[in-house]
């Protein structure tokens, strides 16, 4: 069945040190790989997504790879500060489905 | 536009009861889907409804159903209320069309089963 694996659980890092959340997926048909930022006692906010037809996209301090050969998507996140602290979520869906499959989640700390 | 929105952000029932829960999409936003978090699974997908119609389910018993009407609002309603549907009941919009998936979440609404 559908199943996105997310690691690692807990990540962390010095302030201004990287962070890499990684996740694998199983349903091939998938193409749409957002992820998602949760901080405690507040909605998911969208900070990043990429489609199949794309191999890496960035937004100033965030990075999101794509291998569809692998089903290995990662998110990348360079001089984390303090505020980056939260719980992501990565997750995957089909063609225009509003199904989202989620990982487990990653709490990441940033120490200051 | 104003964000997605859920009512009521908090309930405490007690088991056997049955609970409505509802989400308005952002305007525009044809697709809603509802999702559970819970501490120990994470967050699962419950369905997904898109012009009225339910167009995707996940792997939830038939207490679990919900419904979309012609402005796009959404409900949801648990019936036969357990002590493990305690949770957090997100719901998220998204425009629908094809290429255009992105969702948006609802606050949630947080529900407690006694």
């Amino acid at each position: 069945g559908e199943n996105v694996e997310q690691h690692p659980s807990t990540l962390s890092v010095q302030e201004g040190d990287s962070a890499v959340i990684k996740c694998t997926y199983s349903d091939s048909a998938s193409n749409y790989f957002p992820w998602y930022k949760q901080e405690l006692g507040k909605r998911p906010q969208l900070i990043i997504d990429i489609r199949s037809n794309v191999g890496e996209k960035k937004d100033q301090r965030i990075a999101v790879t794509l291998n569809k050969t692998a089903k290995h998507f990662s998110l990348h996140i360079t001089e984390t500060q303090p505020e980056d602290s939260a719980v992501y979520f990565c997750a995957a869906s089909s063609s225009n489905t509003g199904k989202l499959i989620f990982g487990q989640g990653t709490t990441l700390q940033v120490k200051p | 536009k104003a964000g997605v929105t859920q009512t009521p952000r908090y309930l405490i029932k007690t088991r056997g009861q049955q609970v409505t829960l509802s989400c308005s999409p952002i305007s525009g936003h044809r697709s809603v889907s509802w999702y559970q978090q819970t501490p120990g699974q994470g967050l699962q997908f419950l369905f997904e409804y898109f012009s009225e119609t339910q167009r995707n389910k996940g792997n939830f018993p038939g207490r679990f159903s919900g419904r979309q009407f012609s402005n796009s609002r959404s409900e949801m309603n648990v019936s036969t209320l357990e002590l493990g549907d305690s949770a957090l009941y997100l719901c998220a919009s998204t425009p629908g069309r094809e290429g255009n998936n992105e969702q948006f979440f609802g606050p949630g609404t947080r529900l407690t089963v006694l």
